[in-house]
């Protein structure tokens, strides 16, 4: 059965650091997202993405966060410049349309900063 | 914006004896609802979901029952078994929209 990978599964980095989060979404899905999850906290929307561009972005998603899909088959978040509370499991997550609501998602990246 | 509550936090129950889970949403204009199994070291998997043209959907053991006016809705899985230990998150998503919100969680222990 296609799913959605990660990785890494786990990323440690310092504070101010750049970090990188990579996903491959199912190979017929076009739309992607990224959610996150603080621990002991909600799964939270960050951003979706189609056809190139953010669709729709929530508001922790800001000037240190973008969204980039490199090549056919990867779909990566970076953060700019982490900060401690940015510490938390990243999700990725597709859909094969956007009308298509099932949003499927993959085994995350733990990301922990120092 | 949309905000789903989920209760309760921890639920432990017989093996073999039915588990219920329950959530609120507020925005009357959501319309998909999915149910999410997480299990340790993994992302959410979508186990079942109903939309608001259906008010209740079952596959095998489990069943999701949606009542609009109240805006609840509800996980009943029936004969529990071990491997129905999880995290249950229930998720509220707006017609016009991309994401999808969800609850807290619930811990589901199923004893022995």
């Amino acid at each position: 059965e296609p799913e959605v990978t990660q990785t890494p599964s786990h990323q440690v980095t310092q504070m101010g650091q750049e970090v990188i989060l990579r996903c491959v979404p199912i190979s017929n899905h076009l739309y992607f997202y990224w959610y996150r999850q603080i621990l002991g906290q909600k799964v939270e929307f960050l951003v979706s993405f189609y056809n190139n561009e953010i669709s729709e972005k929530s508001e922790i998603f800001d000037d240190q966060f973008s969204v980039e899909r490199p090549d056919g088959s990867n779909f990566t978040l970076k953060i700019r410049s982490t900060k401690l509370e940015d510490s938390a499991m990243y999700f990725c997550a597709s859909s094969e349309t956007r009308l298509t609501y099932e949003q499927y998602f993959g085994p995350g990246t733990r990301l922990t900063v120092t | 914006g949309e905000n789903v509550e989920q209760h309760p936090s921890t639920l432990s129950v017989q093996e073999g004896d039915s588990a219920v889970i329950k959530c609120t949403y507020s925005d009357s204009a959501s319309n998909y609802f999915p149910w999410y199994k997480q299990e340790l070291g993994k992302g959410p998997q979508l186990i079942i979901d109903i939309r608001s043209n259906v008010g209740e959907k079952k596959d095998q053991r489990i069943a999701v029952t949606l009542n609009k006016t109240a805006k609840h809705f509800s996980l009943h899985i029936t004969e529990t078994q071990p491997e129905d230990s999880a995290v249950y998150f229930c998720a509220a998503r707006g017609r016009r929209d991309d994401k999808i919100i969800f609850g807290k969680g619930t811990r589901l222990h199923i004893l022995p």
